[in-house]
């Protein structure tokens, strides 16, 4: 797509559920990350993922979240049984991964998921 | 460790003044990239402008400049001719790649308003 898209935008769920978030990145990017973000604050990086190959999960809370990219594409960020200080906007972004620092190489973001744990 | 910081959390600007927001970093890596994101009140994230740390020239992006110093560790984002549009809040971010992972690391902002 022309865009880093994700869904759902708004989720409301109650305490102890599971959710699982979709991030569908540019087409032909190679590299995707999930960040989450606080009312007020700057993203925190969460995951990354270089094709399917899940490179660095050490911004995961705890290990009720978990996160999969099975065919170097759409992933998907699963919390399970959510508590009330999950909420947050839970952005994905992607890139070209060139690994190398160019102006080519830019972050894309889509436009979030907010999530709301009652 | 990778470390942003945008000390002002709020600026004020008439509309058509020029702006910098403030931004320094810290890093042993001798490779990184720099990027500036645009976050208005609908919640989207918005690319600016991007500087590598091997680029001798500094970035333009339209109305958009990165003032980057790299002995200093700083790279502000100017905006020219400001306008009501550019109220929002801002973010420096610093991109990383060590050990087969790559990560943002951004600071906690600065919200620009532009008054008319």
């Amino acid at each position: 797509g022309a865009g880093v898209s994700q869904s759902p935008r708004y989720k409301v769920t109650k305490r102890g559920q599971d959710v699982a978030l979709r991030c569908d990145p540019i087409s032909g990017h190679v590299s995707l990350y999930w960040y989450r973000q606080a009312l007020g604050q700057g993203p925190e990086f969460l995951t990354y993922f270089n094709y399917e190959a899940q490179q660095d999960k050490s911004g995961l809370p705890n290990d009720r979240f978990s996160a999969e990219r099975p065919e170097g594409s759409i992933s998907t960020l699963t919390i399970q049984r959510t508590e009330q200080r999950d909420s947050a906007m839970y952005r994905c972004a992607s890139s070209l991964g060139t690994r190398r620092q160019s102006s080519g190489n830019t972050i894309y973001f889509g436009e979030g998921s907010w999530l709301t744990v009652v | 460790a990778q470390k942003i910081t945008q000390t002002q959390p709020g600026m004020f600007v008439q509309e058509k003044e020029a702006v910098t927001l403030d931004c320094t970093y810290d890093t042993s890596d001798q490779s990184y990239g720099l990027f500036w994101y645009k976050q208005p009140s609908s919640g989207e994230m918005i690319f600016l402008i991007y500087q590598g740390s091997y680029d001798e020239q500094n970035a333009t992006e339209g109305r958009y400049s990165l003032n980057f110093q790299k002995a200093r560790k700083s790279a502000n984002l100017v905006i020219s001719a400001s306008q009501l549009g550019d109220s929002a809040m801002y973010f420096c971010a610093m991109r990383t790649s060590q050990g087969g992972s790559e990560k943002l690391v951004f600071g906690k902002g600065t919200k620009l308003t532009v008054n008319p």
